[in-house]
Parts: C-alpha cells; structure tokens; sequence
C-alpha cells in the first residue's frame, strides 16, 4: 500500500504564470483535498474532490481549479499567479467523503516571485 | 462561519510535566474535532479524533461543547512529544478541515 505522494516538491514560478500541482492518492482511497499553508499558519481548505467531481469548496477564487482522474490522482491548478499565492499545498486523500481517516501527503512548497 | 482558535503559538515545558494546548471552536452545528500532529521533516498525521474517545500516545482530548473547546491533555509529557500541534474542525462529516494556527510544543530535557 503506498501512501500520499505529491509533486513536485518545491518549484518557484514568475507573478502572473499558471503552475500545476499534482496528488496521487492513497491505494483505495477516491476523496482527495487541497490544502494551503502559508507560513506560519495552518492548512486552509482550498476544495474537495470524491470519485471526480468537486464536493465543496473553500474561499478561494475561481483561479484556483482542480481535476480528479479516474484513478482518483488529482491536480490543482492555480492560474495568473500572485506573490500571496507563495505557500505549501499539501493535499489529503481519504475513503468516502466522511469516512476514514485522512492521510496527508507531504506537500509541495511553491514559490512565486 | 467555522472557526478555530489555538491561542499559543509556543508551548516549553519539561519533561514529565502535564500539558494541555488549547483549542476553541465557533461553529453552530454538530462538530467533530480533531488533534493533528507533525513531527519534525514528517507529514501531517491523525493524532486523535473525539468521536473515538481513545487516548494515543498518552494523550486525551474532550469536546466540550458548553464552552466550545477541545482541548489536548497529557499528564506526563516526554520528548519525542516534540511537535506541531493542529486543532481541526470538520463539519457535515465530510473531511473538509478547517485548521487552528497551531502550537509548537517542546518538551525540554
């Protein structure tokens, strides 16, 4: 059984670029969550995806997207991309949307110059 | 709207000693709380959820909704307690989280 792994682990990217982040979830498991981290703070919910469709979202713009695959791996996008965007993601993948624990990976540090 | 307080960003104490890390919560609903921990270079980890009432590592925590807190407990703290200490929410039971600031605790030699 492999865990949560994402990638890449660091990247740094210009102000105004678009980035994509990738998650693969557990083995099983067909929910997976974004997160962001900024420094010193604790992870802020971004959106939810279960079995390929969002299933809820936090306070983030529409710049922000994401995409689960049949494989239940995912990716988030983050488009025209600002200095506050600098941060860690991390994403969570667990069983069912309410069942279970989740099990986080362990993030992507992303930087935005 | 959802929301959790952990008061201390820092907490020293040493070995041996009790602690407890506070967390506070708003929320108007049915809430399940959760103690997430992590340790240093690893990932974030479950440490307990309050549905389950168990105790993990020496550790405790009661929903107390009278005062809307769920605060973490150990009688005898040791160093390998050392770590990052989140408080989460989730609500509708969906595994959505919403995280306090979280507190490092040190458990001092």
């Amino acid at each position: 059984e492999t865990g949560v792994t994402q990638s890449p682990t660091h990247l740094i990217k210009t102000r105004g670029q678009q980035v994509t982040l990738r998650c693969s979830s557990q083995s099983g498991h067909n929910t997976v969550s974004w997160y962001q981290q900024a420094l010193g703070q604790g992870p802020q919910f971004i959106f939810q995806y279960y079995r390929e469709e969002e299933n809820g979202r936090g306070n983030f713009p529409p710049r922000f997207s994401g995409l689960q695959f049949p494989n239940y791996s995912s990716e988030l996008n983050v488009n025209a991309l600002e200095l506050d965007d600098s941060a860690l993601y991390l994403c969570a993948s667990s069983l069912g949307r309410g069942q279970g624990e989740a099990f986080f990976g362990q993030g992507t540090r992303l930087t935005v110059v | 709207a959802q929301r959790v307080t952990q008061p201390e960003k820092l907490l020293s104490v040493f070995k041996g000693a009790p602690v407890e890390l506070k967390c506070n919560y708003s929320y108007s609903g049915s809430p399940e709380l959760f103690w997430y921990v992590q340790y240093s270079r690893q990932r974030l980890q479950l440490l307990l959820r309050h549905i389950s009432r168990e105790s993990i590592k020496g550790f405790t925590a009661d929903l107390n909704k009278g005062e809307t807190s769920f605060h973490l407990k150990k009688p005898f703290a040791q160093e390998e307690d050392s770590a990052m200490y989140y408080c989460a929410l989730s609500v509708n039971n969906f595994n959505k989280f919403y995280f306090g600031s979280g507190t490092k605790l040190n458990v001092k030699p």
